[in-house]
């Protein structure tokens, strides 16, 4: 089955960091650029980064540039997210999506929820 | 990277047409016809519905079109069913390998 696992989200107090990982299976994942996306509880989805097939280009919204790296390993089909610096406004359902002719995301996870909260 | 603008929410009867809007700039929306739509329930993923402005992928109802005008991009669901019933999003590239969200629009279907 083609699908993205979402996992690593959990609470975390102000400052803090986490890891979040996005395991791809069914499909080639080496071949695809992957997204991050995000959505605060009752908000809007947000783009937060992207990085090419191979890992040697990443784009950051400036909401996080600085504070987040976008990773990934071919070997084990799995993208990362690794969030430094963690603020309340950081407090969102975190989605990895797969990136289809360039521009769009054809194939999304199920998200796992980021807290940062005292 | 200011979201792009849509209606907070729209609603429509069974069998009605309804048009969502996304406005955005000439950085984004205007610069590129680039622009796709997404479908949310809630507690759900988002769906691709519209990419590339217009052209939709398999499996997507031919009720869902897609358009452009300058700095605004349009999703109209004609045939309005009950299943219909989400919140959509449009999206857009926004230059230097960013894009940019729209703040997503209710549909509620009386």
């Amino acid at each position: 089955e083609v699908q993205l696992v979402e996992s690593g989200g959990g609470l975390v107090q102000p400052g803090g960091s986490l890891r979040l990982s996005c395991a791809a299976s069914g499909f080639t994942f080496s071949s695809y650029w992957m997204h991050w996306v995000r959505q605060a509880p009752g908000k809007g989805l947000v783009w937060v980064s992207r990085i090419n097939s191979d890992g040697s280009s990443t784009t950051y919204a400036d909401s996080v540039k600085g504070r987040f790296t976008i990773s990934r390993d071919n070997a084990k089909n799995t993208l990362y997210l690794q969030m430094n610096s963690l603020r309340a406004e950081d407090t969102a359902v975190y989605y990895c999506a797969r990136v289809y002719l360039n521009w769009y995301f054809d194939l999304w996870g199920r998200g796992t929820l980021v807290t940062v909260s005292s | 990277q200011s979201a792009l603008t849509q209606p907070a929410s729209v609603s429509g009867s069974p069998g009605q047409s309804i048009t969502i809007s996304c406005t955005g700039t000439s950085s984004d929306v205007g610069s590129y016809n680039l622009v796709s739509w997404y479908q949310q329930y809630p507690g759900k993923a988002p769906k691709l519905m519209i990419y590339e402005g217009s052209k939709r992928p398999s499996g997507v109802s031919n009720r869902f079109s897609g358009s452009k005008s300058g700095n605004t991009a349009s999703l109209t669901i004609s045939g309005l069913q009950a299943e219909d019933e989400a919140d959509y999003y449009c999206c857009s590239y926004a230059g230097s390998s960013t894009w940019v969200f729209g703040g997503g629009t209710k549909l509620t279907v009386l």
